[in-house]
């Protein structure tokens, strides 16, 4: 069964940092390219930044770039977000995404969330 | 960056009815569009994707269409687990960009 849990989440300072875990499961996990999508209090779903399976190819949303830093670890199963210079606006339930192939999210872990408040 | 509309942003409809929601790109994105439904407290889960193609265990009676820059998901005969909120995504060019969604509600 394909599973992806979160974790890492919790309340932050304004400027400050975060790392964010996705352990993977039921799957070759170096086979699949991966995302982090998250979802502001009451508000939509924002994609924000997505790896390749072999770590080779790494995009980021505007609102995220030179803040956050995706990576991967395809021996531990692993999926990371580094979040630097943590704003506000950042407060949001971080989902990461596994990509089907066909560059839409067929499993999704079940979020966690980041808070960034003084 | 590729901007997708999507509409109406909320609507009412009755059990065993039909919806159609539509999403709208800035550009031509070919058949490159998912389709997922959220429900309050839950992940996102997939729908469609490449536009037409329903996921493996999705009920039959969701259907999606279109291509290039108007694309359409039809809910028909719905049920009462299918009130949610509804979202599209483009996956053509970075960044990936989601529609503002479509919350539908019972009448």
């Amino acid at each position: 069964e394909v599973q992806l849990v979160d974790s890492g989440g919790g309340l932050v300072q304004p400027g400050g940092s975060l790392r964010l875990s996705c352990a993977a499961s039921g799957f070759l996990f170096s086979d699949y390219s991966m995302s982090w999508v998250r979802q502001a209090p009451g508000r939509g779903l924002e994609w924000i930044s997505y790896i390749s399976g072999n770590g080779y190819t790494i995009s980021y949303a505007d609102s995220v770039k030179g803040r956050f830093t995706i990576s991967r670890d395809n021996a531990k199963n692993s999926l990371f977000l580094l979040m630097n210079s943590l704003r506000a606006d950042d407060t949001a339930l971080y989902y990461c995404a596994r990509d089907n192939y066909m560059g839409d999210f067929d499993y999704w872990g079940q979020g966690v969330l980041v808070a960034v408040s003084s | 960056a590729i901007q997708m509309t999507q509409s109406p942003s909320s609507l009412s409809a009755s059990v065993g009815g039909s919806v159609t929601i539509v999403c709208r790109a800035s550009q031509g994105i070919s058949d490159h569009l998912g389709w997922y439904q959220q429900k309050p407290g839950k992940a996102p889960r997939l729908l469609i994707f490449a536009a037409s193609t329903l996921q493996p265990g999705v009920p039959s009676r969701f259907s999606g269409s279109g291509s290039g820059t108007d694309f359409t998901l039809t809910i028909s005969s719905l049920q009462r687990e299918d009130f949610a909120t509804y979202y599209c995504l483009q996956d053509y060019n970075f960044p990936w960009t989601f529609g503002q969604g479509t919350k539908v509600e019972i009448k």
